[in-house]
């Protein structure tokens, strides 16, 4: 059973260009986090998706930023017209039920997303 | 004040030393998470806890829900368990998001 896949693991980016992260989560887990882990900073969350639907987006700046989770494919970050300040890893986890707050979340080994 | 604490910040010991690691946290319900994160790595999570006590193979997680604190403990610390260890607590209301601590750089020494 594989884990959660995220690509690309690196990502090279010039100011004002388009990012996009994909996230495949395991298999038979519906829901999907973003977390961003800045330069010397801890773990926030940006946003939370099930399949078709933003459920929480409260971390997410209120501009560029943008996610979704298809009925098919991958769950995509995308974040429009870089900015220096945009270079982070990009860790996205998934669980099975997103039920209740004992379910763990299984980690992706993120994007390092790099603005030049 | 953080939602989420942890101490110490970092913490270097020598191989074979038993090590502790403390979490405090002001929110969530009734769970809480530590994970492993290697320098430029991934994170991969270690436990998930609501209440007692888990074991898996050195590591050892307590949590008490009423005093809302949770402590990390490695037994027989080896380099190979240098890394950021990190405590995460669940939010509540309708996800399941997490709340990080600043985590605690663990540097052990051959």
């Amino acid at each position: 059973n594989a884990g959660v896949m995220q690509n690309p693991r690196h990502l090279v980016r010039r100011r004002g260009q388009e990012a996009r992260l994909r996230c495949s989560p395991m298999k038979g887990h519906s829901h999907v986090y973003w977390y961003r882990q800045l330069p010397e900073e801890g773990l926030k969350f940006m946003v939370y998706l099930q399949k078709e639907n933003i459920i929480d987006e409260s971390g997410m700046p209120k501009e560029r930023f943008s996610a979704e989770f298809p009925k098919e494919g991958p769950s995509i970050l995308r974040i429009q017209q870089v900015v220096r300040g945009d270079s982070a890893a990009y860790f996205c986890a998934s669980s099975p039920t997103g039920s209740y707050h004992q379910e763990t979340q299984y980690f992706g080994p993120g994007t390092r997303l790099l603005v030049l | 004040k953080n939602e989420v604490e942890q101490s110490p910040q970092n913490l270097t010991a020598q191989e074979g030393e038993f090590i502790t690691i403390n979490c405090s946290y002001s929110v969530g319900i009734s769970a809480l998470h530590w994970l492993q994160q290697h320098p430029g790595g991934g994170i991969v999570s270690l436990f998930m806890l609501s209440s007692g006590k888990k074991k898996h193979g050195r590591l050892i997680a307590t949590i008490n829900i009423q005093e809302k604190h949770s402590s990390l403990h490695i037994t027989a610390s080896h380099p190979r368990d240098s890394a950021v260890y990190i405590c995460a607590a669940p939010l509540g209301g309708a996800t399941n998001k997490l709340i990080f601590g600043t985590g605690t750089l663990l540097a052990v020494q051959p």
